[in-house]
């Protein structure tokens, strides 16, 4: 069935330190690829999605490039900050017979330090 | 400018008891889910409806009941609770057509002791 994998967390790094989240995927057909975003205490809200192959998502200083090849989404910022401490979850949507099913990885928790 | 309306934010149950999560969405989607969040599990799915008066199983449905009642609300019905519900529940709505993506409400808080 369709899944999806993410690096284990929690990953700990200093400001304006370079971010990489590895994310890759199983699933048949095409799927589109997301990024979401938790801060503490609220719900996930989109950070940035791509729906084909060799699609970049971009938001916030952040970029994932969708890569059917070797089946990967991983997110890169180049310069983190403390704002950016969350939860980033890797998802994937792909058309059913009749609904979108929406995937998730298991999450990775990011701390950034001053 | 709702989006994903969730009730209550917090709730303390005690073992054996009932109560119903309500869940509204005022996008116009078509297919709603349920999900649970757990320490170091990330959300599992628990039901999803991809249309109104349709809703399936998903990953983890044992102990709860869903409803569809109309194309706006989807609520999910814990008939006897117990501790292994004790999560921070969050529903969310998606587009029909194409590959989209989800939008969630704000998460509700239950304890169960």
């Amino acid at each position: 069935g369709d899944s999806v994998t993410q690096m284990e967390g929690p990953v700990t790094l200093s400001e304006e330190a370079f971010l990489t989240i590895n994310c890759t995927y199983t699933a048949t057909g095409y799927p589109s690829l997301f990024w979401y975003v938790q801060y503490p205490g609220e719900g996930l809200q989109l950070l940035l999605k791509a729906t084909k192959a060799d699609d970049k998502g971009s938001n916030k200083g952040f970029e994932a490039t969708y890569r059917k090849e070797t089946t990967s989404f991983h997110l890169e910022k180049g310069s983190v900050q403390v704002s950016d401490s969350a939860v980033y979850f890797c998802a994937l949507s792909r058309r059913g017979t009749s609904y979108d099913k929406v995937i998730f990885g298991p999450g990775t928790s990011l701390s950034v330090i001053p | 400018n709702a989006g994903v309306t969730q009730t209550p934010k917090f709730q303390v149950l005690k073992t054996g008891q009932s109560m119903t999560l309500q869940c509204a969405q005022d996008m116009n989607h078509n297919s709603m889910y349920w999900y649970r969040q757990d320490p170091g599990m990330g959300l599992r799915l628990i039901y999803y409806s991809a249309s109104e008066g349709t809703t399936d199983k998903g990953e983890v449905p044992n102990g709860y009941n869903v409803s569809r009642l109309n194309k706006r609300e989807f609520s999910l019905r814990l008939e006897s609770a117990a501790p292994s519900q004790t999560s921070v529940y969050f529903c969310a709505s998606s587009y029909r057509e194409g590959n989209t993506e989800a939008f969630f409400g704000q998460g509700t808080r239950l304890t169960v002791v």
